[in-house]
């Protein structure tokens, strides 16, 4: 039972290149999140996806694009890389909203 | 807008000492579920506990346990005779249940800035 799995697990790009972080997760659940964390900031919301064909904007979507492919797959795009982007991203996945949330095991991404 | 206020940033304690990390939150909502997790050095993220906002029994796992009360909207977490491998970051963490399943925004998941505990041998 692999969980949630992130792929890549570390990433270093240049300014302006594109990339895009996988998820999936092999549990039937419904909502799939993208969170960034940073020092001193927690873990803040990119995109979620409350179902399979549904994604919507959450606190820091700006630079950012998702698409949630089918039940399993979520992924994360950045079309045009910003040292701003630099963080830890977390894919995690629940069945229900008062269900606890199971996460990846994260992407260390620096662009510089 | 739901919050949620973790206002210790560091706490640091010797081992076997007692530390309660606090977590106060704010919501619109009278249903709603709060959630703590635990971030070890390694950085994956551990679930620890779930409560609702209508069970506001305290709860105790071994050496953890989590006080809630509504009155203050604060879901504090105390671990009990600390050891050096509970130092970690600590996340609470909010859902509340919106108007609806599709109020999803509020159904997500918001999380507190987190309180990393040090514990020294």
């Amino acid at each position: 039972n692999a969980g949630v799995t992130q792929t890549p697990k570390f990433q270093v790009l240049k300014t302006g290149q594109s990339m895009t972080l996988q998820c999936a997760q092999d549990m039937n659940h419904n909502s799939m999140y993208w969170y960034r964390q940073d020092p001193g900031m927690g873990l803040r919301l990119i995109y979620y996806s409350a179902s399979e064909g549904t994604t919507d904007k959450g606190e820091v979507p700006n630079g950012y694009n998702v698409s949630r492919l089918n039940k399993r797959e979520f992924s994360l795009r950045l079309e045009s890389a910003a040292p701003s982007q630099t963080s830890v991203y977390f894919c995690a996945s629940r069945y229900r909203w008062n269900t606890e949330a199971f996460f990846g095991q994260g992407t260390r991404l620096t662009v510089v | 807008a739901q919050k949620v206020t973790q206002a210790q940033t560091e706490i640091s304690v010797v081992e076997k000492e007692d530390v309660t990390l606090d977590c106060v939150y704010e919501t619109r909502d009278t249903t709603y579920y709060l959630f703590w997790y635990k971030q070890p050095p390694s950085g994956e993220l551990v679930f620890l506990i779930r409560r609702n906002s209508f069970d506001e029994q305290n709860e105790i796992s071994g050496r953890y346990s989590w006080n809630f009360q509504k009155s203050t909207s604060s879901f504090n977490f105390t671990i009990t005779a600390s050891q050096v491998v509970d130092s970690a970051v600590y996340f609470c963490a909010l859902s509340e249940a919106g108007k609806g399943p599709m109020d999803t925004g509020r159904r997500a998941l918001t999380f507190g800035s987190g309180t990393r505990l040090q514990v020294q041998p």
